[in-house]
């Protein structure tokens, strides 16, 4: 069984502070892809990373970064001095090879609110 | 940005009424996917499409159907709307040359009396 939990349901900080959305998965799989989704006020779903299993390298885009730890069956996702756009529901996700990556588990998201 | 367009956007229906929802892509990909979105529980899989009449079940399919008779359109059906079926669903699609990342739609939300 594949599971996704993401256990932050709502998290507020002030414009510039830091934040980490925390994400953990568990899959019997050895081959599995991890997902970022970003749900903003107006409703759609917006990509933002995908890692496979086998490349724990942290990732780091702009203000964002992704910490994968297979140890920890974590996939963490940082803002560094959040902005008020920042403010949007963020999904974290699954897909592995035994569903041949066509189904996504998604985890219940949390909601950041970022204030000025 | 992929180009998928969803229709309705936004729908009230009474209970017992046939719904279809309409996915239009333009990317040509192999994917298309079907998903509804919950309070508390995240997105969940209703079904996918892995070609054209090649479909499959997901996590929630009971009360749906789907049908892809062109590569750029998914239907989801509900033959017999009921109120647990109000919600927001998602289209998505993959394919290309990234075949595991999937891209939504707008949505569409619906709601039924």
């Amino acid at each position: 069984a594949q599971k996704v939990t993401q256990v932050q349901t709502e998290i507020s900080v002030v414009e510039k502070e830091d934040v980490t959305l925390d994400c953990v998965y568990e899959t019997r799989d050895t081959t599995y892809y991890l997902f970022w989704y970003k749900q903003p006020p107006s409703g759609e779903l917006v990509f933002l990373i995908r890692r496979n299993s086998f490349d724990e390298q942290n990732e780091i885009s702009g203000r964002y970064s992704w910490n994968f730890q297979k140890s920890t069956s974590s996939f963490n996702f940082t803002i560094t001095a959040s902005q008020v756009v920042d403010s949007a529901v963020y999904f974290c996700a699954l897909s592995s090879a035994n569903t041949g990556f066509q189904k996504l588990v998604f985890g219940t998201g949390t909601r950041l609110l970022v204030s000025p | 940005d992929a180009g998928i367009t969803q229709s309705p956007r936004h729908k009230v229906t009474e209970t017992g009424t046939p719904v279809t929802l309409r996915c239009h892509q333009t990317e040509n990909h192999r994917y298309m996917y079907w998903y509804r979105q919950d309070p508390g529980h995240g997105l969940r899989l209703i079904h996918y499409s892995y070609g054209v009449k090649d479909t499959d079940k997901g996590e929630v399919s009971d009360g749906y159907s789907v049908s892809r008779s062109k590569t750029e359109d998914f239907l989801l059906t509900l033959e017999s709307a009921t109120s647990s079926q109000t919600s927001v669903y998602f289209c998505a699609i993959a394919g290309g040359r990234s075949q595991e990342t999937q891209y939504f739609g707008p949505g569409t939300r619906l709601l039924v009396l």
